[in-house]
């Protein structure tokens, strides 16, 4: 089964910096894709970024990218510019692409406090 | 466009009850799945729908189930209440095997 670890459960950052969240997985497939999720206290689940496993390009949204190494089964999330808005938890999530493929498989995830 | 729409947002029930939840997915979008969200265990999977058709399912008993009608719309049913169910019950949809996937507000279910 494929399993999904952040090992930050907090990051403080002050606003208008630059913070990075790590987050590492493990699966035996060759083909997936990886998420980026954004929970803020409204509850609602917001994707921010999304990478797909065959591509060797880094995704990149705004102020977001990814630095994706899947030899190395990391995919961490660097905000630039960071701003109120983007405290929130933040949750990487793992995909499958098989045809018979569960849901996500969600890390624990990192709640981002933002310092102005 | 608007979102995917779930209600209620607040539930409470007692230990032994019943409870349906709704989601309306987002126009088009043929795909739902539903997700449980604690902060013991986190966010875990509990199943997918398609085209009416249950494709996928989580690791939980048969107390959860759910269906999906023709106009997508989907509803999840958990019979025989625990306490450990409550939680936020995440609903997402996406279009025809996408992999983006869009969550509604959840529904805050608390079983006394």
């Amino acid at each position: 089964a494929q399993t999904v670890t952040q090992s930050q459960p907090e990051m403080s950052v002050q606003e208008a910096e630059t913070v990075t969240l790590s987050c590492t997985y493990d699966t035996s497939e060759s083909d997936y894709y990886l998420f980026w999720y954004k929970q803020p206290p409204s509850r609602q689940m917001i994707l921010v970024i999304r990478q797909e496993a065959y591509k060797q390009q880094n995704a990149t949204e705004n102020r977001f990218s990814v630095n994706f190494q899947k030899a190395a089964k990391s995919f961490s999330l660097k905000i630039s510019d960071s701003q109120l808005g983007d405290a929130a938890m933040y949750f990487c999530a793992y995909k499958g692409s098989g045809g018979g493929a569960d849901g996500l498989t969600f890390g624990k995830g990192t709640h981002l406090i933002i310092q102005p | 466009k608007a979102g995917v729409t779930q209600t209620p947002r607040y539930l409470i029930k007692t230990r032994g009850q019943q409870v349906t939840l709704s989601c309306s997915p987002i126009s088009g979008h043929r795909s739902v799945s539903w997700y449980q969200q604690t902060p013991g265990q986190g966010l875990q999977f509990l199943f997918e729908y398609f085209s009416e058709t249950q494709r996928n399912k989580g690791n939980f008993p048969g107390r959860f189930s759910g269906r999906q009608f023709s106009n997508s719309r989907s509803e999840m049913n958990v019979s025989t209440l625990e306490l450990g169910d409550s939680a936020l019950y995440l609903c997402a949809s996406s279009s025809h095997g996408g992999q983006k996937l869009f969550f509604g507000s959840g529904t805050q279910l608390s079983v006394l």
